[in-house]
């Protein structure tokens, strides 16, 4: 079975400064897909960012970025420019490309961001 | 488009009774996914729905909880003869299912709090 691990249970970062969040994830699949999620305090959970493991060329949303090295399993999201909006949990989550469509999903890293 | 929405939002019941969740998908989204959310920690998948088909189901998903999405638009979940340790919250996904990703957009949850 498939893991996600988020190995960072809060970071904080200055407002307009760069954050990464790191996630690594076990597999044996070599297709596969992979979700960075926002959940906001007491807001529904939103895609952030998707990155299909077939693609070399990292993922990219505005001011949202992953770094995909899929030799080493590492899939970590970059935040630069960061502001008070983007204060979350931050799970990262994992698909198989087959019929099992449900997504794995790390424990999450809080992320505050401070004025 | 009024997104993913899932009634009620919070449910506090007494420990062996029976409750029921409602979630109202993305019109169109032929995909419905359930998924249970404890404190601090990513959510995990229960069950999938493609149409009105149950084709998945976690080994989380005990003989109390049952799911059904008979006309394949709403789904409810139900949990009979509730324990304590079923509180969480229970989150609520659809998706398209067409195109590689077939990402999966979530409702705001309903959060249950067993007595």
């Amino acid at each position: 079975a498939q893991t996600v691990t988020q190995s960072q249970p809060e970071m904080s970062v200055q407002e307009a400064e760069t954050v990464t969040l790191s996630c690594t994830y076990d597999t044996s699949e070599s297709d596969y897909y992979l979700f960075w999620y926002k959940q906001p305090p007491s807001r529904q959970m939103i895609l952030v960012i998707r990155q299909e493991a077939y693609k070399q060329q990292n993922a990219t949303e505005n001011r949202f970025s992953v770094n995909f090295q899929k030799a080493a399993k590492s899939f970590s999201l970059k935040i630069s420019d960061s502001q008070l909006g983007d204060a979350a949990m931050y799970f990262c989550a994992y698909r198989s490309p087959g019929s099992a469509r449900q997504l794995t999903f790390g424990s999450g890293t809080q992320l505050t961001v401070l004025p | 488009d009024t997104g993913v929405s899932q009634n009620p939002r919070h449910k506090i019941t007494k420990r062996g009774q029976n409750v029921t969740f409602r979630c109202d998908p993305i019109s169109e989204h032929n995909r419905l996914y359930w998924y249970r959310q404890t404190l601090g920690q990513g959510p995990e998948f229960l069950t999938y729905f493609q149409n009105e088909a149950q084709l998945e189901k976690s080994r989380l998903l005990s003989d109390r909880f049952s799911a059904e999405r008979p006309k394949g638009s709403f789904s409810t979940l139900e949990i009979q003869r509730t324990e304590q340790g079923d509180s969480a919250m229970y989150l609520c996904a659809s998706s398209w299912g067409q195109g590689a990703t077939d990402t999966q957009y979530f409702g705001p949850g309903t959060r249950l709090t067993v007595l």
